[in-house]
């Protein structure tokens, strides 16, 4: 059964510049939550969806959004790129519920 | 808003010892909690699930407890080898229609072969 993708794996973009990320869910996963990994602040949740709504948002300026298609495959978006954004970018999903959570291998965003 | 801490932040062991790794967390209403490992630079594997009307949870060499009226999880790692150095992070669930899960910083693990 295959895990959970991520793509691109990595990504440079200029301060300014927007980016998307995806992720692939494992198959049958419904939920789909993104999370942001700094040296300095640790694992910060950035939002969840299921079944194409967003049920949850972390802490995190409207630059950051996301959305989920009918297939369960998520997509977020950072607009107007920062220095600060620079981080690994990893989702997460499950069935839901009280089940595990299985997470990617991450997107490392550098941002110049 | 759940605060979790792990202690310590970071060991180092011979091979063959016993690694005891500590989470504690502020808000006791959760739902479960997850222990993880990572390596450097990679995602989270995902190592035990223990839900909150379980006491521990079992996995080969990998024992988790969790005492949620006082807010304390452990994952016990018996006969630790080189393969376990990895940062070990903790993750309580708050409740069930909401799949966030709180972190702490992590307890960074080196076994010395």
């Amino acid at each position: 059964k295959a895990g959970v993708t991520q793509t691109p794996r990595y990504l440079i973009k200029t301060r300014g510049q927007q980016v998307t990320l995806s992720c692939s869910p494992i198959s049958g996963h419904r939920s789909v939550s993104w999370y942001q990994q700094t040296p300095g602040q640790g694992l910060q949740f950035l939002f969840e969806y299921f079944s194409e709504t967003q049920r949850n948002k972390g802490n995190f300026p409207g630059r950051f959004s996301g959305r989920q298609f009918s297939n369960s495959r998520s997509e977020m978006n950072v607009s107007t790129l920062e220095l600060g954004d620079s981080a690994l970018y990893l989702c997460a999903s499950s069935l839901g519920g009280d089940l595990e959570q299985y997470f990617g291998p991450g997107t490392r965003l550098t941002v110049t | 808003k759940q605060e979790v801490t792990q202690i310590p932040a970071a060991l180092s062991v011979p091979e063959g010892e016993n690694l005891v790794l500590n989470c504690s967390f502020t808000d006791s209403a959760i739902y479960n909690l997850q222990w993880f490992r990572q390596d450097p630079g990679k995602g989270l594997t995902s190592l035990l699930l223990i839900q909150s009307s379980q006491r521990e949870q079992t996995s080969g060499r990998l024992n988790a407890s969790l005492d949620k009226s006082s807010g304390r999880s452990t994952l016990y790692i018996a006969a630790s080898q080189p393969g376990d150095s990895a940062t070990y992070l903790c993750a309580p669930k708050g409740n069930y229609g909401n799949n966030r899960l709180a972190f702490g910083k992590g307890n960074q693990v080196v076994v010395i072969p």
